[in-house]
């Protein structure tokens, strides 16, 4: 499975667009990237996944480039309870978590 | 509706102690996953199921490890004699998809073991 680079911490405004980077140069073509999160005590909780065009759910939307090397997660609206750590998997088969990025949300 | 759910929550064993957990996932899940996740760590694969049969065992750590879900749904992860580096949250997660293309799993709260 490709190796995925994420910032280890990030800070937002409440109400204002966090947008989470993750690098994946060695991405293979077959290779989906995912985006889970883990709020403190809890378990990880799927947000979104896409192979090489943008998507968008409920919860956030994923922008993948063209050369599919690197890929934004963006929370529009952030709120309090977004405050977790989100994790950019890149893989084909199992999924392989990472450090994470630990999102800080900010009043 | 109900999630994965786990128990214990927390377990406390001394160091060469048998332990057993439990998970409970959600109805009709096909899919079953075991995760271990190391304090400030992120989940690291242990095991996956599909229906009854154990598909991947790749992340067991050793031979105390052992996981079994017998009739498809319940399953159970056993620690035999357990060593301080057991110590972690064992996570459990589901999946109504099979196989490859399991990308979205329900993960449980986890159980928290501290060997002693």
């Amino acid at each position: 499975d490709a190796k995925t680079t994420q910032p280890p911490s990030m800070d937002c405004a409440e109400g204002r667009a966090a947008n989470l980077p993750c690098n994946h140069s060695t991405i293979s073509g077959n290779e989906y990237v995912y985006w889970y999160r883990q709020i403190h005590s809890q378990g990880p909780q799927y947000i979104i996944h896409g192979l090489k065009n943008n998507e968008t759910n409920e919860m956030a939307s994923l922008i993948i480039t063209e050369d599919r090397k690197s890929s934004t997660l963006i929370l529009p609206h952030a709120t309090l309870r977004d405050t977790a750590v989100y994790y950019c998997i890149v893989s084909s088969q199992k999924l392989v978590f990472g450090q994470g990025t630990r999102l800080t949300i900010n009043p | 509706g109900a999630g994965v759910s786990q128990s214990p929550r927390y377990k406390v064993a001394k160091r060469g102690q048998d332990v057993a957990l439990r998970c409970d996932p959600i109805s009709g899940h096909v899919s079953l996953f075991w995760y271990q996740q190391a304090l400030g760590q992120g989940p690291e694969f242990l095991t996956y199921f599909q229906n009854e049969a154990q598909l991947d065992k790749s992340g067991l750590p050793s031979d105390r490890f052992f996981a079994e879900r017998p009739e498809g749904s319940v399953s159970t992860l056993k620690i035999q004699r357990t060593q301080q580096e057991d110590s972690a949250v064992y996570l459990c997660a589901s999946s109504h998809q099979t196989g490859t293309s399991v990308y979205e799993q329900y993960f449980g709260p986890g159980t928290r073991l501290t060997v002693t």
